[in-house]
Formats: structure tokens, C-alpha cells, sequence
């Protein structure tokens, strides 16, 4: 079965650090979205992604953040400098707009530890 | 009014029994209602879903049971196993808002051997 991978599994950083999170959506999707989960909380949307443009952003998506294409298969989430509270897990989703509708695929996340 | 409230927060169930998780929602544009399960250190795996043209959708032993004129929707897991032990969130989504999911808070479910 097709999956949405993601890089890296797990980093540390210091406050104030810049980190990528990488993902690699199912091929032939065509919206992709980034989510994050606190630790014990529940899934938060933060941006969804299509045709090359950022198409809904959630509140917790300030300045800090900002996501890129920058090839026909990666999809990367940039935080431009870390906050304790950016601490979570960070999962990438994609979707297809075929008959399957909203059917949203998730990664299995990057654990984003801010030290 | 994009909240989607789900209870209980923890369920333990016998092995065997019935496991339902309930979920509202106040957003009419919700047009796609999935139930995720997710382990720990994994993500969100898509389990079932309904759209709100049926009132039941069964695959297996898990059924959505949907109600549109309370804005409520539950999943039952029938015959439940100790390998469900998981956390499930239900969430909802709407085709005008580029089909991001909203999610609700989450129910652990503890299945007892």
C-alpha cells in the first residue's frame, strides 16, 4: 500500500534553531498538509497545500513557519526559529481529489523535541 | 464552531465486549466524518468513514452509526480484541475547506484480555 514518508523520525534542536521536517507525499496526491500533536493531545491541523500555494492555514501557522515544494515529490515544513512550545509531533497528510474523496493519508510523523 | 467534541476520554472494555465512542459537531459544511486509529509513536491510520448521505457504514467490526439531524456520529467496535487497544480520534471535513480534518480530543480504549 502507498504511504506518505517523513523525515527524520525524531530531532532535538535548541530554542531559537531553524528545522526542516521533510515529507514524501503519495505519488499521485494532490493536496498535502502538515498537522502536529502535542504530546497527549489531540491532531491540529496547521496548513494544507495545493497547486504549489498554501490553501488554509490554521492560527498556530504564524511567520515562524512556512512550507515548500521545492521538487515534483518532497514537501517540507520550516521552522524559522524554535520555541519550547513548538515541541510535537509533526505529521504529514496527502490527498487525492478521485473517488476516494477525502480519504487523508498521514505519515508516521516527525517527533520535534526543542531543547 | 469547527470543534468536534468526542467522549469518553478513556474506555476499557472487555475482551469481547462492545466497544462506542460518541462525537458532535456544530459545523454543517462537515460533509466527511472518518475515524482514525493511531498506536503510539505512529500516525493516524484512516480505520472507516461516512459521509452523511447514510446513517450506518460497516466494515467488519467496526460500524459508524451517523446521525445528521443531532450532529452526531459513534463508532462501535464489535467483538473487540486486545490488539485494538489504541487511541482513536474521530474528525471531520468539508469539501469547501480544502479538505482538511478537523480532529476531535481523542478516546484511549483499553481492551482487557
Amino acid at each position: 500500500e502507498p504511504e506518505v514518508t517523513q523525515t527524520p523520525s525524531h530531532q532535538v534542536t535548541q530554542m531559537g534553531q531553524e528545522v526542516i521536517l521533510r515529507c514524501v507525499p503519495i505519488s499521485n496526491h494532490l493536496y498535502f498538509y502538515w498537522y502536529r500533536q502535542i504530546l497527549g493531545q489531540k491532531v491540529e491541523f496547521l496548513v494544507s497545500f495545493y497547486n504549489n500555494e498554501i490553501s488554509e492555514k490554521s492560527e498556530i501557522f504564524d511567520d515562524q513557519f512556512s512550507v515548500e515544494r521545492p521538487d515534483g515529490s518532497n514537501f517540507t515544513l520550516k521552522i524559522r526559529s524554535t520555541k519550547l512550545e513548538d515541541s510535537a509531533m509533526y505529521f504529514c497528510a496527502s490527498t487525492t481529489r478521485g473517488i476516494s474523496g477525502n480519504t487523508i493519508y498521514f505519515g508516521e510523523g516527525s517527533w520535534l523535541t526543542v531543547v | 464552531q469547527q470543534q468536534v467534541k468526542q467522549s469518553p476520554q478513556s474506555l476499557i472494555v472487555q475482551k469481547g465486549g462492545i466497544s462506542i465512542i460518541n462525537c458532535a459537531y456544530e459545523n454543517t459544511a462537515f460533509d466527511y466524518f472518518p475515524w482514525y486509529q493511531q498506536f503510539p509513536g505512529k500516525g493516524p491510520a484512516l480505520l472507516i468513514a461516512i459521509r452523511p448521505d447514510v446513517s450506518e457504514k460497516k466494515e467488519g467490526r467496526f460500524t459508524i452509526s451517523f446521525n445528521k439531524s443531532a450532529k452526531q456520529f459513534s463508532l462501535h467496535i464489535m467483538d473487540s480484541q486486545p490488539g485494538d487497544s489504541a487511541t482513536y480520534f474521530c474528525a471531520a471535513g468539508g469539501s469547501g475547506s480544502a479538505r482538511q480534518l478537523t480532529f476531535g480530543s481523542g478516546t484511549q480504549l483499553t481492551v482487557l484480555p
